[in-house]
């Protein structure tokens, strides 16, 4: 069966210091991966999307970058983070980009920036 | 350019009872999957129930069931016999041929009394 990763579960970093989150799929093969960002109360934004290794797209212009350097990596960056910047990071992954696969969750990363 | 709407930021139902939680959404996308996620307070997102669009039939998973209405382009999930543990944020998403990144819906609080 597959399962999703995310670590750290949860972050506490000052402003303009920099980020790394990192999500790990297991169980399967050449997965599409997507960061989305939940700020408190609302729903899920999209971040980044990728469809295969060193594919990444941006969905809205920010003060983060995204990275898949292995299959089944997708890690989240930014060298100085914003007070904005904080939330709850979820990682998630699906088969393909067919509009009836399922996409699962990871646990996320909530993120607070003091 | 895809939307979805949940006009309810909050319901409440008695335990035992059922309750429908309403979503409408908006796409020019021809082949498209509508998802309903629960949150609880942990964060994790927990897919629940999907249709497709071309889905003759209305989708249902346990106590979960999705009335579908295309014509009127809304994707209600019905929860039968609520218990307890079902007291949680749930989205609405919809997902289209665009590399497979889900939209999503504000989302509805619900709270379930003993």
């Amino acid at each position: 069966s597959q399962t999703i990763h995310q670590w750290p579960a949860t972050l506490v970093q000052p402003v303009g210091s920099p980020l790394s989150l990192e999500c790990t799929v297991e169980g399967t093969s050449n997965p599409n991966l997507y960061w989305y960002r939940q700020a408190a109360g609302r729903g899920l934004q999209l971040l980044f999307y990728s469809v295969g290794i060193g594919q990444i797209s941006s969905e809205v212009p920010q003060n983060l970058s995204a990275s898949r350097p292995q299959d089944r990596q997708f890690i989240l960056s930014s060298k100085k983070l914003l007070l904005s910047d904080s939330g709850f990071y979820l990682c998630a992954w699906s088969l393909t980009s067919r509009p009836y696969n399922k996409q699962f969750f990871g646990p996320g990363t909530r993120l607070t920036v003091l | 350019a895809q939307k979805i709407t949940q006009t309810q930021p909050g319901m409440f139902v008695q335990e035992k009872e059922a309750v429908t939680l309403d979503c409408t959404y908006d796409t020019s996308d021809p082949s498209y999957g509508l998802f309903w996620y629960k949150q609880p307070s942990s964060g994790e997102m927990i897919f629940l129930i999907y249709q497709g669009s071309y889905d003759q039939q209305n989708a249902t998973e346990g106590r979960y069931s999705l009335n579908f209405q295309k014509a009127r382009k809304s994707a209600n999930l019905v929860i039968s016999a609520s218990q307890l543990g079902d007291s949680a944020m749930y989205f609405c998403a919809i997902r289209g041929t665009s590399y497979g990144k889900l939209t999503f819906g504000q989302g509805t609080i619900l709270t379930v009394h003993p």
